[in-house]
């Protein structure tokens, strides 16, 4: 079975700087997809960024970077110039490439300080 | 992109009565949809998988019973909850892929509470 562990809880950034959050799976799959998705209050999930396990270059949107470590089976998000609007329950999602559903790890909580 | 709406928002019950959930997607064809349920302060549980005119798959743990999943059309998957008890309170998830499957979308949710 697919496993995703997030260590971190919480975590908090100062508003404008870097945060990293911390993600691991576990698979025997090849073909599979990573996934953090962002849950504000409103419980909304809203696609941060998105990585393909056959692309070797990490995905990257705007302020969100990944760094994707397809042999250590990690898959960390980095947030630069954080903002206030950047709170919320970040997940990190495994999904492979048949069956289509996603597992989530336990989330990280992300409080951005002003 | 498509549009999943998710009804009702919120929902009360009382203790021994069904309620339905229903998810459904305004411009696209759904062919798979998933129910995650989220208590407070914990992640997503994948609860049962259904496409479009075939029986659910469930999860380990999850009772085929008591959670009532139709998946009748491309365009709407209904969630019943049947003889509700205040344990089954919780924030309940939609989200459906196409043939493809390159795009998840999830509903808004749907909180339910059993007194």
């Amino acid at each position: 079975a697919q496993t995703v562990t997030q260590s971190q809880p919480e975590m908090s950034v100062q508003e404008a700087e870097t945060v990293t959050l911390s993600c691991t799976y576990d698979t025997s799959e090849s073909d599979y997809y990573l996934f953090w998705y962002k849950q504000p209050p409103s419980r909304q999930m809203i696609l941060v960024i998105r990585q393909e396990a056959y692309k070797q270059q990490n995905a990257t949107e705007n302020r969100f970077s990944v760094n994707f470590q397809k042999a250590a089976k990690s898959f960390s998000l980095k947030i630069s110039d954080s903002q206030l609007g950047d709170a919320a329950m970040y997940f990190c999602a495994y999904m492979t490439g048949s069956a289509r559903q996603l597992t989530f790890g336990s989330g990280t909580q992300l409080t951005v300080l002003p | 992109g498509a549009v999943v709406s998710q009804h009702p928002s919120w929902v009360i019950c009382k203790s021994g009565t069904s309620v339905k959930i229903e998810c459904r997607s305004l411009d696209f064809q759904a062919t798979t949809m998933f129910w995650y349920r989220q208590f407070p302060k914990q992640s997503l549980m994948l609860m049962a998988t259904s496409n479009e005119g075939s029986k659910a798959t469930y999860e380990q743990g999850v009772e085929k019973d008591k959670f009532l999943i139709n998946h009748a059309s491309l365009t709407l998957s209904t969630l019943t909850v049947t003889s509700a008890h205040p344990e089954d309170s919780s924030f309940y998830i939609c989200s459906l892929t196409g043939s493809s499957g390159n795009t998840i979308y999830f509903g808004e949710g749907s909180w339910l509470t059993v007194v």
